[in-house]
């Protein structure tokens, strides 16, 4: 069955630094995948799409790449700030599928 | 401008009684989506409007769950004989066709 991986496990880093989160699915030959950040209480936001035909997106501290090979995408936030703490979702669209399924994201904490 | 709009942001109601949750979509937005995300869950698909295609109800995980799409543009989820197993944040957000999703804030829904 189809599945798309991200890590439960909160990432925590110190500001400044660089942030890579992972995002790995299974059963899956998406024509789109997309980032979104998600703060609580609230709906998701869209930060970057990549195409299948694409291999990385930036726009200004965020980047994405996108490898069908190893079946991956890393998500990418260079000198992060704490206001970058926030669930960062990735999300997986098929050709002609319209509907993007979602993976459960994974929490980033920037310490000052 | 105005974003995707949804009442109530929130909603507590009896086990056995129907619910019912509105979304307002941005202006001109050709698709409409609802999604639920239960508590450290991914979104769950529930149902797709495109225009004025038959909506993909592929989602919906029982019959109990219904929605509509008045006029293109304004939608409303229906969850009858709730159960508490349907305690969540409803989501929706709406786009132009083969672009990314502009998501409400959420309903949150709790089944007493």
């Amino acid at each position: 069955s189809q599945k798309i991986e991200q890590n439960s496990e909160a990432l925590n880093i110190q500001e400044g630094k660089t942030a890579t989160l992972t995002c790995n699915y299974t059963n899956y030959s998406p024509a789109y995948l997309q980032w979104y950040r998600q703060d609580p209480g609230r709906g998701p936001v869209f930060l970057l799409l990549i195409r299948e035909n694409e291999k990385e997106k930036r726009k200004e501290r965020l980047k994405v790449t996108f490898d069908t090979t190893l079946k991956q995408s890393l998500f990418h936030i260079t000198a992060s700030q704490p206001a970058d703490s926030a669930t960062y979702l990735c999300a997986l669209e098929s050709g002609g599928s319209y509907i993007p399924t979602f993976g459960r994201g994974t929490s980033l904490i920037v310490h000052p | 401008g105005a974003g995707v709009s949804q009442s109530p942001s929130n909603k507590v109601t009896e086990k056995g009684k129907d619910v019912e949750l509105r979304c307002d979509p941005i202006s001109g937005h050709t698709a409409l989506y609802w999604y639920r995300q239960s508590l450290g869950q991914g979104l769950e698909f529930l149902i797709y409007f495109q225009g004025n295609s038959a909506p993909d109800k592929s989602g919906l995980p029982s019959d109990r769950f219904s929605a509509e799409r008045t006029g293109g543009s304004v939608s409303t989820l229906t969850i009858q004989r709730t159960q508490q197993e349907d305690s969540a944040v409803y989501l929706c957000a709406s786009s132009l066709r083969d672009s990314p999703l502009h998501f409400g804030n959420g309903t949150r829904l709790t089944v007493t």
